[in-house]
This record gives C-alpha cells, sequence and structure tokens, in this order.
C-alpha cells in the first residue's frame, strides 16, 4: 500500500520567514494530494491541494510543488505570521484511499 | 465551521464495551470518510462511505464497521473497546465518491476507554 513519510516532524521560523514541509510517496498510483492545518483541539482544515497532473499550485502565501517522478511534495508558506503556527499534515492517495503523513509542528516565533 | 457535525463530542467508556459515533455530512455531499487520529500515529483512514455503499476502506479493524443510511449520515461502531482505541475520530464529507476531493472534516468526537 501506500506510504506517506513528511519531515520534519517539528519547524520552528522567525515572523516572515518561508517554511517548508516536505512528504514523498511510495505509489506512483497516486494522484491526489491534500495539505490540512490542524491547530490545537480543532479539526483538520484543508488548505491546498494538488492532483497529479499539475507541477504547482499557488494560494496566496501558500504553494504545493510535486514532482511525480521523484513521488515528492512540497508545501511552502511565504512570509510567515504567527497564525500559521499549527501542526501541517500531508496526504497521498488515489481512488480507494487516502494516507497522511505524521505531521510537522510548525512554530513561528513572533 | 465546516458543516459536517459528529456525534457525542466526548465518550468515555470501559474496556469490552461498544459505541456508536455520529457523522451528518455537509448538506449535498455524498461521500463520508472516518479517520483515527491518536497520539502516535497521527491521522489514519479507516473507512469511506458514497452514497450509502462502501467506497474504500482503510487501516479499519474488524472490531470497527461503519454505516451510511438513505438520508446520508453514517455511523461508526467500535466494539470489544481496548486501551489502545481512546482516539479522537474525525469524520470527514466530500461531494464526490470517486477518489478524494476537499474533504472537509467534523470537530470529531473524543473517545476514552479506561
Amino acid at each position: 500500500g501506500e506510504n506517506v513519510e513528511q519531515h520534519p516532524s517539528t519547524l520552528s521560523v522567525q515572523e516572515g520567514d518561508s517554511a517548508v514541509i516536505k512528504c514523498t510517496y511510495s505509489d506512483s498510483a497516486s494522484n491526489y494530494f491534500p495539505w490540512y492545518k490542524q491547530e490545537l483541539g480543532k479539526r483538520p482544515q484543508l488548505i491546498i491541494d494538488i492532483r497529479s497532473n499539475v507541477g504547482e499550485k499557488k494560494d496566496q502565501r501558500i504553494a504545493v510543488t510535486l514532482n511525480k517522478t521523484a513521488k515528492h511534495f512540497s508545501l511552502h508558506i511565504t512570509e510567515t505570521q504567527p497564525e500559521d503556527s499549527a501542526v501541517y499534515f500531508c496526504a497521498g492517495g488515489g481512488a480507494n484511499n487516502l494516507f497522511f503523513g505524521t505531521g510537522t509542528r510548525l512554530t513561528v516565533i513572533p | 465551521d465546516s458543516g459536517v457535525t459528529q456525534t457525542p463530542k466526548h465518550l468515555i467508556t470501559a474496556t469490552g464495551q461498544r459505541v456508536t459515533l455520529r457523522c451528518s455530512p455537509r448538506s449535498g455531499d455524498l461521500s463520508v470518510y472516518w479517520y483515527q487520529q491518536s497520539l502516535d500515529q497521527g491521522l489514519q483512514f479507516l473507512i469511506q462511505y458514497y452514497n450509502g455503499e462502501e467506497r474504500a476502506k482503510g487501516n479499519i479493524l474488524e472490531r470497527f464497521s461503519a454505516q451510511q443510511f438513505p438520508d446520508l449520515h453514517s455511523e461508526l461502531n467500535l466494539s470489544s473497546l481496548e486501551l489502545g482505541d481512546s482516539a479522537l475520530y474525525f469524520c470527514a464529507s466530500s461531494v464526490e465518491g470517486d477518489g478524494f476531493y476537499e474533504q472537509y472534516f467534523g470537530p470529531g468526537t473524543r473517545l476514552t476507554v479506561t
């Protein structure tokens, strides 16, 4: 089955700096890669997603890149703000299943 | 608020017992997904239903079962509970059922097995 690995597990950045979280996946049949943000005690919220027919997608300060050949995808957050502090999960899957990474705890230091 | 509702918010029960968790999807969504989130294992996909039919299965134990009713709400049944079943259980919903598209999560049910 699919195996999604995520790193780093924790990340601290200064406010205004960029943050990058990376994930790799094992199943070449996976074609959908969402990213979720989960604040403490709250539900995961979809922040951006990408499908395998696209190499990059951007939404304001957030961007995701996908390299199908290398089977990795990354989340980029620019101009980080304290409210970006949360746990971020990547996931990969396709028609029959969705596998989550183990999460990255991002702390933005004011 | 995602529009997905889950009840109850918290559940405390003893080992060996059986519980039922309930989820109502967003209006118009036909797919419901169940996830388990525990401290040491992150978010694990359990099962998906689409318009009443099981569509995909993940790491769901045989002691667990689910169903989706004609009004599209779903229930997750957990039986012969063990201490290790203590976790947050989320359901999510999406419009489509083929693959995974823009899932919206409910607030979760925190299950504690003592």
